[in-house]
């Protein structure tokens, strides 16, 4: 069964600090990545997606994330984040029947 | 058009009551989705439906009936709900095509409180 890991519940951040958050994850078969997050009351949106090719994709809003096979991981960076990335950033895989599954989510609050 | 809608935005409803939940999506998706999301958690799959029938149930009790009428609508009916089905319900939709397989398109959810 497909299960995704992400490591960390709460993150707390100065404004321009960089940010990783990580993501394991548990599929057997051909790997379909996401990140999404949800900003306080609005919908999930979806960040980035891996589905094959470069391992490092770009997302919106200057979010990228690496998937590195050998590691079971695809673990989300920014470089410097900003107060409105606040927010809560769920990792997901793709498993069979075009489920997805969800990590836990981390909360992220970035301070001004 | 990229929004997947969902009405009601809140709903509160008796454990003898029935009620349903509506979704709609005007992208040309012939996947749709329920998904089930309790306060602090990650959204758990409840049903999908693939080209308006239904191909996943993840044994969801009965008291949930999902319905598709057409390729842009999504029913969720209910019936002798518990109060722990209180949470918010996600709708969500995608394409069914090799490359955007997966990338699914959430709404706002229903926010539902079983009294």
């Amino acid at each position: 069964a497909q299960s995704v890991s992400q490591h960390n519940h709460h993150v707390i951040l100065s404004e321009a600090a960089s940010l990783e958050l990580g993501c394991n994850y548990s599929y057997g078969g051909t790997v379909n990545l996401f990140w999404y997050v949800q900003y306080p009351g609005q919908h999930l949106q979806l960040l980035l997606k891996y589905f094959s090719g470069d391992p490092l994709v770009k997302g919106i809003k200057g979010f990228e994330a690496e998937f590195i096979k050998s590691k079971f991981s695809f673990n989300l960076r920014k470089p410097s984040v900003q107060w409105s990335d606040t927010a809560e950033y769920f990792c997901a895989v793709r498993g069979r029947g075009n489920k997805l599954v969800f990590g836990a989510g981390t909360i992220l609050r970035v301070k001004s | 058009d990229t929004e997947v809608t969902q009405t009601p935005k809140h709903l509160v409803m008796g454990m003898t009551n029935k009620k349903s939940l509506k979704c709609e999506q005007h992208m040309g998706h012939r996947a749709m989705y329920w998904y089930k999301q309790k306060a602090k958690k990650p959204p758990e799959l409840m049903f999908v439906y693939s080209y308006e029938k239904l191909s996943i149930n993840e044994s969801v009790p009965s008291r949930f009936s999902p319905e598709c009428p057409n390729s842009s609508l999504l029913n969720l009916h209910l019936h002798a709900l518990q109060p722990e089905d209180s949470a918010l319900y996600l709708c969500a939709s995608s394409q069914l095509d090799l490359i955007t397989y997966n990338e699914q398109f959430f709404g706002p959810g229903t926010r539902l409180t079983v009294l």
